[in-house]
């Protein structure tokens, strides 16, 4: 069975750094675009980007490129979701997901992490 | 940026037909997917390439396309049908993917 487990919520302030994972199991993580997507308190959903670990291709919205960082570490099948500098605005739920195979260019999500909370504070 | 249109909300009574609705322009070209997100839930998705139902999902799910509009209809809606519903797409150059805003459905 497909599994994306997320890591725990996190409280943070303003300028700090942080990187949140999406560990997978129960298929071949080099084998599947997986990415990120945002919810805002209260809001709807935003398609932040995705990666492919096979090559570490990745693809970002131009809303999310430059502000955020997708990786993927193949030896332990985990993507990953970085900021160099939090913002307020930046506080929000993140989901993860895995890319439906078949999707093409749509990168659309069939398998979905938990989400991780993310708090920032000024 | 492109966007994609739902009504806010949609209610119905149990064992009525719930209609979603999403529209954009590229959707003439352009599949549609479907996800729904109960309260404090990851979101489930329920259609992809506007007709396809993925394994798990209840056969009273089901999903159309015509010209600009994408449709998700729930025949005979259950009270656990209660959720938000998004539409997924992307523009016509396939280089940007977006949500519609969401859709809350009401089944009482």
């Amino acid at each position: 069975e497909v599994h994306l487990v997320q890591s725990g919520p996190e409280v943070k302030k303003s300028g700090e750094s942080l990187r949140i994972s999406c560990k997978t199991s129960g298929y071949t993580f080099n084998d599947y675009w997986v990415g990120w997507v945002r919810q805002m308190p209260g809001e709807g959903l935003e398609w932040m980007g995705v990666i492919y670990p096979g090559d570490s291709d990745t693809r970002y919205s131009p809303s999310f490129q430059g502000q955020v960082t997708i990786s993927a570490d193949k030896s332990t099948t985990t993507a990953y979701l970085q900021w160099g500098s939090l913002k307020a605005s930046d506080a929000a739920m993140y989901y993860c997901g895995r890319v439906l195979l078949g999707s093409g260019t749509y990168y659309s999500f069939d398998v979905w992490g938990q989400g991780t909370m993310v708090t920032v504070s000024s | 940026s492109y966007e994609l249109t739902q009504p806010p909300s949609v209610s119905v009574s149990p064992g009525q037909t719930a209609r979603i609705t999403c529209s954009g322009d590229a959707l003439t070209k352009k599949y549609g997917y479907w996800y729904q997100q109960k309260s404090g839930q990851a979101p489930v998705l329920v259609i992809y390439e506007d007709t396809k139902r993925p394994s798990g999902i209840p056969e009273r799910f089901s999903g159309s396309s015509s010209g600009t509009l994408a449709t998700l209809t729930i025949d005979g809606a259950q009270v656990e049908d209660e959720a938000d519903y998004y539409c997924f797409s992307t523009d016509i150059s396939g280089n940007h993917r977006v949500f519609g805003g969401g859709t809350k459905l009401t089944v009482l």
